[in-house]
């Protein structure tokens, strides 16, 4: 069964401090990989992932794929409170419908 | 932690039936919930909101009559798709909201194919 698994599902930090999110994923006929944020209702998207060892990066975001080992982080430095947001991981399944991770729950206090 | 049932995870349906999707939330009460729809390699789009005991809040576009919700109980939603047609054929996804201070919690979406 296609799964998605997102760690730790709730993360608080101050402001300046640096988070890893991981997710790791077991998918039938793996395609990509996403990561989304949601603030207040839809996701916003992040990155789309489809090969290992190359990172991504979007200011102080950046992700990166390991397709051996099955899993991607999502890097922010320099945390700040707007950064605060339920981070989603979303891997497209063999019938192209999006397996979702649970989220992680990140809370950048000041 | 909270999680989110959704079900069925897929659907086919002829024309003109009517397909009902089930979002429960297992292990905590869902004030709020989110129903999502997915078009192929775009993000998911905002259908409604709806807040237990309370009638829907749809979006922009989207046909109340056509997508029925009812969110009768603080752990159940469900969506209606009416006399679906192929162009309703799509990923819907559920989101929940614990509290006004808690995170979103997704189910694991519905694939829905008209025929």
């Amino acid at each position: 069964e296609d799964k998605v698994v997102q760690s730790p599902l709730s993360l608080v930090v101050h402001e300046g401090d640096t988070v890893t999110l991981n997710c790791s994923y077991e998918v039938t006929n793996f395609r990509s990989l996403l990561w989304y944020k949601q603030e207040k209702k839809a996701p916003t998207f992040l990155f789309m992932l489809t090969s290992s060892g190359i990172e991504k990066k979007s200011g102080r975001l950046s992700s990166i794929l390991d397709k051996k080992e099955l899993f991607s982080i999502l890097n922010i430095t320099a945390t700040q409170t707007g950064d605060s947001a339920v981070y989603l991981c979303a891997v497209p399944t063999y019938y192209n419908d999006m397996r979702f991770g649970a989220g992680t729950r990140l809370t950048v206090k000041p | 932690g909270a999680v989110v049932s959704q079900h069925p995870s897929r659907v086919i349906c002829k024309s003109g039936t009517s397909v009902k999707i089930e979002c429960r939330s297992l292990d905590f009460q869902a004030t709020t919930m989110f129903w999502y729809r997915q078009f192929p390699k775009q993000s998911l789009m905002l259908m409604a909101t709806s807040n237990e005991g309370s009638k829907a809040t749809y979006e922009q576009g989207v046909e109340k009559d056509k997508f029925l919700i009812n969110h009768a109980s603080l752990t159940l939603s469900t969506l209606t798709v009416t006399s679906a047609h192929p162009e309703d054929s799509s990923f819907y996804i559920c989101s929940a909201r614990q509290t006004e201070n808690y995170g979103y919690t997704f189910g694991s979406g519905t694939r829905l194919t008209v025929v």
